[in-house]
């Protein structure tokens, strides 16, 4: 059972503009957010997170929303650049030790 | 500073064949250890964590085993490999409980034949 959703397998966006991914999540439980980039044939790499108890946090270009009525959290990358062509994965837990992770989104920044 | 090891980074085995992938940390006591799997076109599926030496807890049934002979050492082994066992298999750690901010390895890719 997918508890946590990501529902575009990918995203193509101008160098400049934003870019927005999308996350749904169905445990109530869950408290923590954490958003993570990949690259090809690496291991992912943590880039931002999000407690239950906000609804934004901001780090640089990057901006994670939090919708706890809807269990949605977005990000927003802005403005996005080449490098940011990856695999982005949302990851979710409740007080334990253990990450659920969505599907992914691939990320392609056009020049 | 904390770093992760993971070994071999590419594997190749005919199905029925033994695994073992290894995961060493460093600069840490007593992390956090996971092994992911990520199937292709699929997310992170995560098959074992542990928080202890000799503490393991599975977390999807499957022919894959993991050990935890010491703190900072994670293996993960099959007795024989099935093709449904390729994949790209990360391990990461990470410290303490709820704020989980997983630190991942390199990964190793798995081709079984």
């Amino acid at each position: 059972d997918q508890q946590v959703k990501q529902n575009s397998p990918s995203l193509s966006v101008q160098e400049g503009r934003i870019s927005i991914l999308n996350c749904d999540y169905t445990n109530s439980m869950f408290d923590y957010f954490l958003w993570y980039k990949k690259y090809p044939a690496e291991g992912p790499t943590f880039l931002i997170s999000i407690s239950s108890i906000k609804d934004k946090n901001e780090d640089g270009r990057f901006t994670v929303f939090l919708n706890k009525s809807a269990k949605h959290l977005s990000l927003h990358i802005v403005p996005s650049q080449p490098g940011d062509s990856a695999v982005y994965f949302c990851a979710a837990s409740s007080n334990d030790y253990k990450l659920s992770f969505g599907a992914g989104t691939t990320v392609t920044v056009r020049a | 500073s904390q770093t992760i090891h993971q070994w071999p980074a590419t594997l190749v085995q005919p199905v029925g064949s033994p695994l073992s992938l290894e995961c060493t940390v460093e600069g840490t006591s007593n992390p956090n250890l996971y092994w992911y799997r990520q199937a292709a076109g699929r997310g992170l599926q995560l098959l074992f964590y542990s928080v202890g030496i000799g503490q393991i807890s599975s977390e999807v049934p499957q022919n894959l085993s993991a050990s935890r002979p010491q703190d900072r050492q994670f293996i993960l082994s099959s007795k024989k490999l099935l093709l449904s066992d390729s994949g790209f298999y990360l391990c990461a750690w990470s410290v303490g409980q709820g704020t989980n901010v997983l630190t991942f390895g390199a990964g190793s890719r798995l081709t079984v034949l």
